[in-house]
């Protein structure tokens, strides 16, 4: 199947700084990716939607001004979780289709574990 | 809105046996049903998927899963486990807005 990196795989930072998490589709164009956030045994949630060349779509309850999505190219999609803090801490996942059609299969990354201390 | 259901959340089993995780789900409208499994250490990988067709869905490694449209079901099953099939399960449903909404997941432990 297609492969989407995730980078990084782990990471650590201060309370108050930004971090960015790189989502990149290698082998396909991504017309749409999706950022999830998976706490400890708990499933994903869906935080929000993009596509190429537009503004996110987030879902209910998700701040867009901490949890900055671009998704400039077919290739490429980050999310920024700015002035983070310890309740940021957990595991997001970023998945990637190459189509809008019904049968177009989402592909995921291996997911970036961030800690805030 | 739509939702996942899936009611084992931890299920420990012995090699060879067999194996049925529930799914249930709710959406009015026509679905994509998927399941994913989450090996330790990895992301998350299709198992199989249902879009339309044969109710009866086989996947990789030999799992398979059933739609059952009255139920609002779509269960995992495997006929024998392996030790290497310990990981965690995800039923994820796609409605019209092709975004996943995925269950609370069931972590399988298959015993050697």
């Amino acid at each position: 199947g297609a492969v989407v990196s995730q980078h990084p795989s782990r990471v650590i930072c201060k309370s108050g700084t930004s971090v960015k998490i790189e989502c990149r589709s290698l082998d396909f164009q991504a017309t749409t990716m999706f950022w999830y956030r998976q706490f400890p045994k708990q499933s994903l949630m869906l935080m929000a939607t993009s596509n190429e060349g537009s503004k996110a779509t987030y879902e209910q309850g998700v701040e867009k001004d901490k949890f900055l999505i671009n998704h400039a190219s077919l290739t490429l999609s980050t999310l920024t979780v700015t002035s983070a803090h310890p309740e940021d801490s957990s595991f997001y996942i970023c998945s990637a289709r190459e189509g809008t059609g019904r049968h177009t299969e989402a592909f995921f990354g291996q997911g970036t574990r961030l800690t805030v201390v | 809105a739509q939702s996942v259901s899936q009611h084992n959340h931890h299920v420990i089993l012995s090699e060879a046996a067999s194996l049925e995780l529930g799914c249930n789900y709710s959406y009015g409208g026509t679905v994509n049903l998927f399941w994913y499994v989450q090996y330790p250490g990895q992301h998350l990988q299709l198992l199989l998927k249902y879009f339309s067709g044969d109710p009866l869905v086989k996947g990789i490694k030999g799992f398979e899963a059933e739609f059952i449209k009255s139920k609002f079901s779509f269960n995992l099953r495997k006929p024998s486990v392996q030790w290497s099939d310990t990981a965690e399960y995800f039923c994820a449903v796609a409605g019209s807005a092709r975004q996943l909404t995925f269950g609370s997941g069931t972590q399988l432990t298959v015993l050697p």
